[in-house]
């Protein structure tokens, strides 16, 4: 079964860090962009960043460039995004999405969500 | 970056209702649009790519149709399970972006 499993999540102070992660399973990992997408409570779905197959390219939104890195363990079937100076708008579920496509930004399969709550 | 203009946000509908969303994007974006289903508490699900091929597993009443700016959702025959929120999106050229979303509420 093709499934992705997010984890790390949790409730963070402003200003902190959080590394979540995203654990592939059921096709080959490697050969597929993969993605973030987040969802704040109530609102509806922005694209946060992704990841080419070989880490040789890789894209964010505005609002998370030089705060967020998102990285990558093909070894491992694993996806990642380091989260730094984390912000009040950063709370929503983060989703990790297998893209789809020439371009990698669609988005096929994704994860149950981890929920991020950056509150003081 | 591109922006999506979805409507209605809400609408009411019946079973067995036909339900139509339209997403018009602000330039031209081929047929790279998609059409996500979400069902509260839980993930999106790709329902529709290229404008008008429907996903594996989805059922026949999901139809898509568009190219250029302007793209369709229809729901022909509204079942139970078709009550969620939608969503299209373009994925033509970064940053990838969504529509607001229609909920589909029972009427």
């Amino acid at each position: 079964e093709v499934q992705l499993v997010e984890s790390g999540g949790g409730v963070v102070q402003p200003g902190g860090s959080l590394r979540l992660s995203c654990a592939a399973s059921g096709f080959t990992f490697s050969s597929y962009w993969m993605n973030w997408v987040r969802q704040a409570p109530g609102k509806g779905l922005e694209w946060v960043a992704n990841l080419k197959k070989d880490e040789s390219e890789r894209y964010y939104v505005d609002s998370v460039k030089g705060r967020f890195t998102t990285s990558r363990d093909n070894a491992k079937n694993s996806l990642y995004l380091q989260m730094n100076s984390l912000r009040a708008d950063d709370t929503a579920v983060y989703y990790c999405a297998r893209g789809f496509g020439a371009t990698g930004i669609g988005f096929d399969i994704w994860g149950q969500g981890t929920k991020v709550t950056v509150s003081s | 970056a591109i922006r999506i203009t979805q409507s209605p946000s809400s609408l009411s509908a019946s079973t067995g209702d036909r339900v139509t969303i339209t997403c018009r994007a602000s330039e031209g974006i081929n047929n790279y649009l998609a059409w996500y289903q979400q069902k509260p508490g839980r993930a999106p699900e790709l329902l529709i790519h290229a404008a008008s091929t429907l996903q594996s597993g989805v059922p026949s009443r999901f139809s898509g149709s568009g190219s250029g700016t302007d793209f369709t959702l229809t729901i022909s025959g509204l079942q139970s399970e078709d009550f969620a929120t939608y969503y299209c999106q373009q994925y033509y050229a970064y940053s990838p972006t969504f529509g607001g979303g229609t909920r589909v509420e029972i009427k």
